[in-house]
């Protein structure tokens, strides 16, 4: 059974870099996509960026100034960067995988990130 | 502010039918495929249907969907306690080139 687990820092200074890592087991991440997802506490759900297994990625336009996501393929891991953090990245942040660039199939159970000095 | 709109709350009584609208435009839902999304409370979103009508292994018959035009529907027959969460719709939109969530929906059984 396919499993995602997102880890890194809970708290982040403001303009500090926010770096999360997506380990994936009982499965590959190999011709799959990896998305990163987050919510804001007590909001919805906001679409961070794709990475594909051959290491194409796609940002949301509001944060593709700031965001990096990449994959390690060796390792099984998705790592996500979000540079120059204010209070409004606060959030959960989720990794997923699917078979498709339309739809999260597999969702990890979150990490929650604080931005806060 | 979400592309996609959805109703913020929703309500139904145990075994009664509840449907949960997802509005668009033509760069999203008009041109693509719909997704739903059920978020138990405390937890992690997990897909509910996909390509505006196919269910993952596992999900109930109960769970439908159906879209039309620049809108969705995600629908649910025979209400039960445990189906009491929050609901997401998304779609891939042209103009993002990324994907849109709705604001979600707040399903209470009552």
């Amino acid at each position: 059974q396919v499993q995602l687990q997102e880890s890194g820092p809970g708290l982040v200074k403001p303009s500090e870099t926010l770096s999360l890592t997506c380990s994936v087991s009982g499965g590959s991440i190999n011709t799959y996509y990896c998305h990163w997802i987050r919510q804001p506490p007590g909001k919805g759900l906001e679409w961070i960026g794709y990475v594909y297994y051959i290491g194409s990625t796609n940002y949301n336009p509001s944060l593709q100034s700031r965001v990096t996501i990449s994959l390690d393929t060796s390792k099984n891991q998705i790592s996500l960067k979000l540079s120059s953090v204010t209070a409004a990245d606060t959030a959960v942040y989720y990794c997923a995988r699917s078979p498709s660039l339309y739809y999260a199939q597999i969702w990890g159970q979150g990490t929650m990130v604080t931005v806060s000095s | 502010q979400s592309v996609l709109t959805q109703p913020p709350s929703a309500s139904g009584t145990p075994g009664q039918r509840v449907t949960i609208s997802c509005s668009g435009s033509s760069s999203n839902i008009g041109s693509n495929t719909v997704n739903w999304y059920q978020q138990l409370p405390g937890t992690a979103p997990k897909l509910l249907l996909y390509t505006n009508n196919q269910r993952p292994s596992g999900v109930p018959d109960r769970f439908s969907g159906s879209k039309s035009g620049t809108s969705a529907s995600l629908a649910i027959s025979g209400l039960q306690s445990e189906d009491e969460a929050d609901y997401y719709c998304a779609a891939w939109d042209d103009s993002l080139n990324g994907w849109m969530f709705g604001g979600g929906t707040k399903l209470t059984v009552l």
